[in-house]
């Protein structure tokens, strides 16, 4: 099914570990986007790409990096994980603002 | 900047009463999109209902209906005879016209929506 596929749906890390959140959309969207989620927080924009070879930060970018690897694929890096980036992750992608967005099904990150 | 305001942090009904859900939004673009998302307790994020700034039409699907008002920067949803499977926490965004960007949403804070049986 079209849609955008998100990978882990769960993750542990240790304080100081790194790992990478993918992200890929076969619905020929030019936009993807990184989310967190937290508690009586709604959902904060981490990063962007508006199209593929161009990233920029959002709100709480801090801690992050982002890859557009090609038009399907939209990555997130934790180099050093630390606890406040326990939450939840999702990534979107989107044809336009007019559009709204595709959501993935979101990766439960926790360090410990 | 944009900003969406959910005011109504939770909320909690009985089976078959109507629910309003209040969203308030900012922004100084002419050209803007307003959605709700739903996000039940499995945890995705399903896409409700879009609309543009130039079209205050509201509408009704059923037992959902929103009220655009662009005079007061509002556009709530209102669930009508509310079913235990309404029990969700819904979002409000604002999304800014791609031209001049990614596109990119600005979420409310959601609105924890309870209905008990």
């Amino acid at each position: 099914n079209a849609g955008v596929t998100q990978t882990p749906k769960f993750q542990v890390l240790k304080t100081g570990q790194s790992m990478t959140l993918q992200c890929a959309q076969d619905m020929n969207h030019n936009s993807m986007y990184w989310y967190r989620q937290d508690p009586g927080m709604g959902l904060r924009l981490i990063y962007y790409s508006a199209s593929e070879g161009t990233t920029d930060k959002g709100e709480v970018p801090n801690g992050y990096n982002v890859s557009r690897l090609n038009k399907r694929e939209f990555s997130l890096r934790l180099e050093s994980a630390a606890p406040s980036q326990t939450s939840v992750y999702f990534c979107a992608s989107s044809g336009g603002g007019a559009y709204g967005y595709t959501f993935g099904s979101g990766t439960r990150l926790t360090v410990v | 900047a944009q900003k969406v305001t959910q005011a109504q942090t939770e909320i909690s009904v009985v089976e078959k009463e109507d629910v309003t859900l209040d969203c308030v939004y900012e922004t100084r673009d002419t050209t803007y999109y307003l959605f709700w998302y739903k996000q039940p307790p499995s945890g995705e994020l399903v896409f409700l209902i879009r609309r543009n700034s130039f079209d205050e039409q509201n509408e009704i699907s059923g037992r959902y209906s929103w009220n655009f008002q662009k005079s007061t920067s509002s556009f709530n949803f209102t669930i009508t005879a509310s079913q235990v499977v309404d029990s969700a926490v819904y979002f409000c965004a604002l999304s800014e016209e791609s031209r001049f960007g990614a596109g990119k949403s600005t979420f409310g804070d959601g609105t924890t929506l309870t209905v008990k049986p």
